[in-house]
């Protein structure tokens, strides 16, 4: 399995609700991520987790809470969101050893924040 | 930090022409270079990449050209198709596992 998979593809949410985005890959990566990405943007960095526990985080607001429960899952966790939060949210994974970086992305999550 | 400038920010040509696409970066201890292609609705997918210790790395149609010394790094492409066309992003490894991608690059092909 060479696929990092993402649910869901879309979410439209409240700015009062709380809900989660899944990332999951069967590579035997030890690195995953989540970036943002705005429309017409470059993806821009928010977490990194290495062999489960958070190495980078990019001053990302409290209101996105990361979680890893184990080398293969990665969660976002949402609450509280902006409008200005809706953006298109990209799992990304890498073997995460020596000095090997090719992350391989998932299709994403298009978010919308009402 | 690393900063990643990409030239153009959009480029038409036509099918079976080639087609280049450049960036440069500002740390000189950077040693990892990834070109990303974005179709519409889609995940940037990773299609060819290069090492601080290689100049030059071709797959096919595509290939990628290193200058440590200018601190730029090219990607080209050539006998362009249809399906080609997409966004590229280039990206500088900054430290062990962060990525700085360049701004992007709209690539029409046009039949």
């Amino acid at each position: 399995d060479t696929e990092v998979t993402q649910t869901p593809k879309h979410l439209v949410m409240g700015m009062t609700n709380k809900k989660s985005l899944k990332c999951e890959q069967h590579m035997g990566h030890r690195a995953m991520y989540w970036y943002k990405q705005k429309a017409k943007k470059p993806p821009e960095l928010m977490f990194v987790y290495s062999y489960e526990k958070l190495s980078i985080n990019e001053s990302v607001p409290s209101r996105f809470s990361p979680e890893c429960p184990n080398s293969s899952l990665l969660n976002l966790h949402l609450h509280a969101l902006q409008p200005e939060d809706s953006a298109l949210y990209l799992c990304a994974s890498s073997p995460g050893q020596g000095s090997h970086n090719e992350q391989f992305f998932g299709p994403g999550t298009r978010l919308t924040v009402l | 930090g690393e900063n990643v400038e990409q030239h153009p920010s959009t480029l038409s040509v036509q099918e079976g022409d080639s087609a280049v696409i450049k960036c440069t970066y500002s740390d000189s201890a950077s040693n990892y270079f990834p070109w990303y292609k974005q179709e519409l609705g889609k995940g940037p997918q990773l299609i060819i990449d290069i090492r601080s210790n290689v100049g030059e790395k071709k797959d096919q149609r595509i290939a990628v050209t290193l200058n440590k010394t200018a601190k730029h790094f090219s990607l080209h492409i050539t006998e362009t198709q249809p399906e080609d066309s997409a966004v590229y992003f280039c990206a500088v490894q900054s430290g062990f596992q962060k990525l700085v991608f360049g701004t992007g690059t709209r690539l029409l092909v046009s039949p």
